[in-house]
């Protein structure tokens, strides 16, 4: 079956500190990758996406990701951390010849502390 | 509106009621998409809509779910004999069209079956 995993579910972190989110997925064709995140009490919003092209993917306030093909990762990075980063981060994978469903990872839930 | 609305934003309800929940997509987005987002469950996929065709409904939990789409545009979410375990944030998403085009999320409509 096809399914997505975040394989850290809460991390607690200092501001400044450097963040890394670890995303696998397990599908046979070809995808599109997503994060989105949720503030406290805010709606979904996106980070940042891959569709194709360079693996390496800049996202807003300085989120990037790498799609690794071969190792079916997708993993969040930001090399120093706000408090303001404290939310919910959410992996989401979109195969190609099903574009109507994203599936969704578990979450993570970052807290930064000042 | 700049963005997808729902309403209501909270619901209430008792065990074996009917509830509806609304969606607004952003204007000119002909794809709809109906999520739920519940403790323990996570973010799961409900029903997609795209145009004129006909939905997937793959992801309905249940026979008790459905989902229509008027003039291609507002959705209602039907939830028919409500149970506890139907409790959870309902969340739509709306894009541009189908194919490699981003889902833009509302705020949900959390909903407490008793």
């Amino acid at each position: 079956a096809q399914s997505v995993s975040q394989h850290n579910h809460h991390v607690i972190l200092s501001e400044a500190a450097s963040l890394e989110l670890g995303c696998n997925y397990s599908y046979g064709g070809t995808v599109n990758l997503f994060w989105y995140v949720q503030y406290p009490g805010q709606h979904l919003q996106l980070l940042l996406k891959y569709f194709s092209g360079d693996p390496l993917v800049k996202g807003i306030k300085g989120f990037e990701a790498e799609f690794i093909k071969s190792k079916f990762s997708f993993n969040l990075r930001k090399p120093s951390v706000q408090w303001s980063d404290t939310a919910e981060y959410f992996c989401a994978v979109r195969s190609t010849d099903s574009w109507g469903k994203l599936q969704f990872g578990a979450g993570t839930q970052v807290v930064v502390t000042p | 509106g700049a963005g997808v609305s729902q309403s209501p934003s909270n619901k209430v309800t008792e065990k074996g009621k009917d509830v509806e929940l609304r969606c607004d997509p952003i204007s000119g987005h002909t794809a709809l998409y109906w999520y739920r987002q519940s403790l323990g469950q996570g973010l799961e996929f409900l029903i997609y809509f795209q145009g004129n065709s006909a939905p997937d409904k793959s992801g309905l939990p249940s026979d008790r779910f459905s989902a229509e789409r008027t003039g291609g545009s507002v959705s209602t979410l039907t939830i028919q004999r409500t149970q506890q375990e139907d409790s959870a944030v309902y969340l739509c998403a709306s894009s541009p069209g189908q194919g490699p085009l981003t889902q833009y999320f509302g705020p949900g409509t959390r909903l407490l079956v008793l």
